[in-house]
């Protein structure tokens, strides 16, 4: 059984540039969440997808934006990319339902790095 | 506001002595708590979590965690620590009712030595 998998793994891009970043979860969930660690942080929540639509949304600006695609896999795009933007990206999955206690299990995350 | 905090950034602990790794919360509604693991260069691996019940709760790798919810606390533990325990541990917290997300401490790095 496949856990959440994440491409790519490393990326580099220059201030201005654009990306997408891909995330496919473990078998069974329906629901993506994203989120960005900073060097020597804790996660932070960006949004959540379910039924391919936002559901939540954290303290990040409109140039993040995603997509979750009908076989539940998702993007996540980031526009005018700005030097604090360098991250590691992580993604999410769980089950269906607000509220749920289900867990949020994440992949091995992508690591940007913006020159 | 949902908040977690994690009041130190190291604990160092001999290989085969008792570990302790805390955690404080703060939400306004019930809270669902999780514990992650990190390794170098690799994402959250899980484990454990209270939502509701026995206030002991048992994971992954032997390691278990106490909800104290009169101190809103939920510490990590583990009776006796490997040096492949050595990593950084995550609390994180979400507000059983109202969100879906979960917040984040800024870890703990457990340096265990032979």
């Amino acid at each position: 059984d496949a856990g959440v998998t994440q491409s790519p793994t490393h990326l580099i891009k220059t201030r201005g540039q654009q990306v997408t970043l891909r995330c496919s979860p473990k078998s069974g969930h329906d629901t993506v969440s994203w989120y960005q660690q900073a060097l020597g942080q804790g996660p932070q929540f960006i949004f959540q997808y379910y039924e391919e639509e936002e559901r939540q949304r954290g303290n990040f600006p409109d140039r993040f934006s995603g997509h979750q695609f009908p076989n539940y896999s998702s993007e996540l795009n980031v526009n005018a990319l700005l030097l604090g933007d360098s991250a590691l990206y992580l993604c999410a999955s769980s089950s269906t339902g607000q509220g749920s206690t289900d867990t949020q299990y994440f992949g091995p995350g992508t690591r940007l790095t913006v020159l | 506001a949902q908040s977690v905090a994690q009041p130190e950034d190291q604990v160092n602990v001999a290989e085969g002595n008792p570990l302790t790794v805390k955690c404080t919360y703060s939400v306004s509604g019930n809270p669902y708590l999780f514990w992650y693991v990190q390794y170098p260069n690799r994402g959250l691996q899980f484990l454990l979590k209270y939502i509701t019940g026995d206030n002991l709760v048992k994971g992954s790798y032997g390691f278990e965690a106490e909800f104290n919810k009169s101190q809103t606390s939920f510490h990590l533990k583990k009776p006796s620590a490997l040096v492949s325990d050595s990593a950084l541990y995550f609390c994180a917290v979400r507000d059983a009712y109202n969100t879906d997300k979960l917040i984040f401490g800024t870890g703990t790095r457990l340096q265990v030595f032979p």
